[in-house]
């Protein structure tokens, strides 16, 4: 099984429609991130938890909300779909700060918003 | 304004040839970096990490070096495998803040029989 989980992996929606996407981890580590991917763009930080009880506002978190259920889990909310959302998502993990920690990502959510 | 750009954007080679990929940051101040493979449809994997005193690192057909001074790193691939064809991601990690990674959009690399 993979160490971080990401479902569902293919989502299909329409605008206006509320979508969340899950995320669990194996790991054991505190801190976890959302990042979107598009074509040319790279990865962007949208959200990312360094525990239970820490939530941070990433570069691109407009649009977008999460929850930190238990350390093991992290959830992405579009409350309100709309078409330039339309993106592959990334959940990841770390044990200590990015400053030596390594990522480990999930293998990735992909969503179209129609 | 801290940076992290790549290049090409896109490099096609032959099964079995070398190729070099380029990642130049303008990140201060500065702690690590490191390279990624993004194989297509999954997430990236860390494949070397680079810290301040080093030059040179090594991991299989992969080496990877760094220039502190003048910001530059590379990935060099050896003998290259129909396996290599990925995505590279160059992450450079400051010292400060809490968000303190930056992304490059990465190169495309395709490698053909």
């Amino acid at each position: 099984d993979a160490d971080v989980t990401q479902t569902p992996r293919n989502r299909i929606t329409k605008t206006g429609k509320r979508i969340m996407l899950e995320c669990s981890q194996t790991k054991g580590h505190d801190r976890m991130y959302w990042y979107r991917q598009d074509p040319g763009l790279g990865l962007r930080l949208i959200y990312y938890s360094f525990d239970v009880k820490d939530i941070n506002k990433g570069e691109i978190s407009d649009g977008y909300s999460v929850s930190r259920q238990a350390q093991a889990k992290f959830s992405l909310s579009l409350e309100s779909a709309i078409p330039n959302q339309t993106a592959l998502y990334f959940c990841a993990t770390s044990d200590v700060t990015g400053n030596t920690g390594e990522l480990f990502f999930g293998e990735g959510s992909r969503l179209t918003v129609l | 304004k801290n940076q992290v750009e790549q290049s090409p954007q896109s490099l096609i080679i032959l099964e079995g040839k070398n190729c070099t990929l380029q990642c130049n940051y303008t990140v201060s101040p500065f702690s690590n970096l490191r390279w990624y493979k993004q194989d297509t449809g999954r997430g990236p994997v860390s494949l070397t990490i680079m810290t301040f005193s080093e030059n040179t690192k090594s991991n299989g057909r992969y080496t990877a070096t760094l220039d502190a001074d003048t910001k530059q790193s590379s990935l060099h691939i050896t003998a290259s495998q129909l396996s290599d064809s990925a995505s590279y991601i160059c992450v450079v990690s400051v010292r400060t803040g809490a968000n303190n990674l930056f992304f490059g959009t990465g190169t495309r690399l395709t490698v053909i029989p």
